[in-house]
């Protein structure tokens, strides 16, 4: 099975920042990667699926990128709401897996 | 709007059996393929089991295949999911989700999650 592997595991920042986080895929999935925001308490969203699609209702600020085995999930201008866990997944195929997560704090 | 709700949570021994119920509403069920996805606590996020949209066709993680059984009623507008042989690393949050129509495994709607817990 493919492996996702998301870093860094944490990553702390200051509103109005702008970051990225990554997911690695342990072989070439195309552009099928999808991302999702969980913050504590709640279930998952879906941000941007096909790699870069961003999903409807989502803020602009959301980017991902990348194609092949290395993606890639910006957010530009930070908000104090968007502190939460984001997860990458690998889509069209089976078992669609998940990678461990990236865990965004506020400052 | 969409809205998922899921039932049937709780604590159960190992080996015994508990089945999950999501009622489903604010969009075509039936149009629909249905999934469940499960987070263990403090865990990232675990796919489960998906079924198409008239139930002809269902797939499983291979962990639990022949243990549980996803299903629906789309006369219902409900999603199910039979666990059978638990066992203690099927403890975890639920998720009953839908997959958008554009791929089986984009979910684009969650609920908000059922509690299973499995211990003497």
């Amino acid at each position: 099975n493919i492996v996702m592997t998301q870093s860094p595991k944490s990553m702390s920042i200051s509103v109005g920042d702008r970051v990225t986080m990554n997911c690695k895929a342990s072989q070439n999935v195309g552009n099928n990667i999808a991302w999702y925001q969980q913050k504590p308490g709640q279930s998952p969203k879906l941000l941007i699926y096909y790699a870069s699609n961003r999903y409807t209702g989502v803020p602009d600020r959301f980017t991902g990128g990348g194609y092949g085995t290395d993606f890639t999930l910006t957010i530009n201008s930070v908000q104090a709401e968007d502190a939460a866990f984001y997860y990458c997944q690998r889509i069209y195929n089976s078992p669609p897996t998940f990678g461990g997560g990236t865990k965004l704090e506020l400052k | 709007e969409v809205q998922l709700v899921e039932s049937g949570g709780g604590l159960v021994q190992p080996g015994r059996s508990l089945k999950l119920s999501c009622a489903a509403s604010g969009f075509t069920f039936s149009d629909y393929n249905m999934a469940w996805v499960r987070q263990a606590p403090k865990k990232g996020l675990e796919w489960v089991a998906t079924i198409s949209y008239d139930g002809s066709s269902t797939y499983y993680r291979d962990s639990v295949k022949g243990r549980f059984t996803i299903s629906r009623d789309n006369a219902k507008s409900t999603l199910y999911l039979q666990m059978d042989s638990l066992r203690s690393e099927d403890t975890a949050t639920y998720y009953c989700a839908r997959p958008t129509v554009v791929d089986y495994y984009v979910m684009d709607a969650w609920g908000q999650g059922a509690s299973v817990t499995v211990s003497s």
